[in-house]
């Protein structure tokens, strides 16, 4: 079982610069959640997908990040422009039994400049 | 959401059982109570999740007592790779969860 696969594990970009990351869930797994997490602020939902669908997205902090899992096996997340504050690590996880049992990736760390 | 209350760090020593204390004052009925492990630069790990009494899998134990209004993780002889943060969460299965700040465990040898 590969688990949950994230790329890049790093990108560095510049300000106002498009940033898209990736995420292959566990293969039959129906749910895919998408997080950031940094030292003052933990570790936050920011979407979630159940069945491919989006079941909440009140955590995605403003209209410069979207998200879309196009099919079972892909999501992406997308930020544009970038900021500096947007400088953190994200990750993916999914799920077959519910939000409580969730298997994360390995993570993207992004640093905008 | 139930909200969570966990001790911010803890230390322990190698060979040590390591028990870290939830407290879940407002769970509800449908709440069960699920345990994650992060080591750094990785993501959380599922753990434990339980709704009553104790559960028991190869990494922990988790102890709920009959009023549920906490619980608790048992790590077992721990190692110096125990070091991580322990999160505890409390929701319905579909529900939303939180990740709190945690519990920053550090086994010292």
């Amino acid at each position: 079982d590969a688990g949950v696969i994230q790329s890049p594990r790093h990108e560095v970009t510049e300000m106002g610069q498009e940033v898209t990351l990736r995420c292959k869930p566990i293969s039959g797994h129906n749910s895919l959640f998408w997080y950031r997490q940094t030292m003052m602020r933990g570790l936050e939902l920011l979407i979630y997908f159940n069945n491919n669908v989006p079941i909440d997205d009140s955590g995605m902090p403003e209209d410069r990040f979207s998200a879309k899992m196009p099919n079972a096996s892909f999501s992406t997340l997308k930020i544009q422009p970038s900021e500096p504050r947007d400088s953190a690590v994200y990750f993916c996880a999914s799920s077959l039994r519910g939000v409580h049992e969730q298997y994360f990736g390995p993570g993207t760390r992004l640093t905008v400049t | 959401l139930a909200k969570t209350t966990q001790p911010i760090s803890m230390d322990s020593y190698e060979g040590q059982e390591v028990n870290i204390t939830c407290s879940h004052n407002n769970i509800a009925t449908n709440d069960y109570i699920t345990w994650y492990q992060q080591f750094p630069s990785q993501g959380p790990r599922f753990i434990i999740q339980g709704y009553k009494t104790k559960v028991t899998n190869e990494v922990a134990s988790l102890f709920i007592p009959a009023d549920r209004k906490s619980s608790t993780l048992s790590l077992p002889r721990v190692s110096l790779s125990d070091t991580a943060v322990y999160y505890c969460l409390v929701g319905e299965r579909d529900d939303k969860i939180i990740f709190g700040k945690g519990t920053r465990l550090h086994i010292l040898p």
